[in-house]
């Protein structure tokens, strides 16, 4: 399967725990995306990777969350000291430079619930 | 005020029908226009995209964009259980937009086609 992975695809914690979720994007994709989306909305951009580089990060982003790239291939989003309200399916996507940016390309998603 | 409002539905009809699925939005300065489709648990898949004002079909499928009128549709022809689904709108501001990585979603239509 050459998609977008993401892994885990569920996770449980509870609050005040730190978690990771990772996500691979299709091998010639450059950009990568990570949104949030809670039931019976859209998804809600958080940040945005061109490489390794972090170019955008929506004010969503409290500073419990980070987010990297470190080669430009792979991606992380971290949360710490998790708060129920974070429960939410987390997306990420993939889009080659020089493609509108309409061609976003979704994994999965990683579920999460903080109790 | 929602940027892009959509109706949450749910929508039910009967197999074969037509479908119509719509979004209104107020920023005039959005150009590129998408239907994404989202099953249960996964994430989402580009469906259609149009540029500016127009139509654009694809199969069972017809997207269209009315400036003007900030509205845009999707229909569906014959419609098959298979296409049951959320069906959400997402726009960009394009290349020259201040944030053209962006996507600004609708909050999703759930969509129920009976056999």
């Amino acid at each position: 399967d050459t998609g977008v992975s993401q892994n885990p695809r569920h996770k449980i914690t509870k609050r005040g725990q730190n978690v990771t979720f990772r996500c691979d994007p299709i091998s010639e994709h450059n950009r990568l995306y990570w949104y949030r989306q809670t039931l019976g909305q859209g998804p809600e951009f958080l940040t945005y990777f061109q490489n390794e580089a972090q170019l955008e990060k929506s004010r969503l982003l409290s500073d419990r969350f980070s987010a990297e790239r470190p080669k430009g291939s792979f991606s992380t989003l971290e949360i710490q000291r998790t708060e129920q309200g974070d429960s939410a399916m987390y997306l990420c996507a993939s889009s080659l430079e020089g493609q509108e940016n309409y061609e976003q390309y979704f994994g999965p998603g990683t579920r999460l619930t903080v109790t | 005020q929602k940027e892009v409002e959509q109706d949450p539905g749910p929508l039910s009809v009967p197999e074969g029908a037509i479908v119509s699925l719509n979004c209104t939005y107020s920023n005039s300065a959005f150009q590129y226009f998408m239907w994404y489709r989202q099953y249960s648990r996964k994430g989402p898949e580009l469906l259609m995209y149009t540029y500016s004002s127009g139509n654009k079909e694809d199969g069972r499928f017809t997207a269209q964009v009315d400036k003007s009128s900030k509205y845009i549709s999707l229909f569906i022809r014959d419609s098959q259980p298979s296409d049951s689904a959320t069906y959400l709108c997402a726009m960009s501001f394009g290349r020259d937009g201040d944030s053209n990585y962006q996507l600004i979603w609708g909050a999703g239509t759930k969509l129920i086609i009976k056999p």
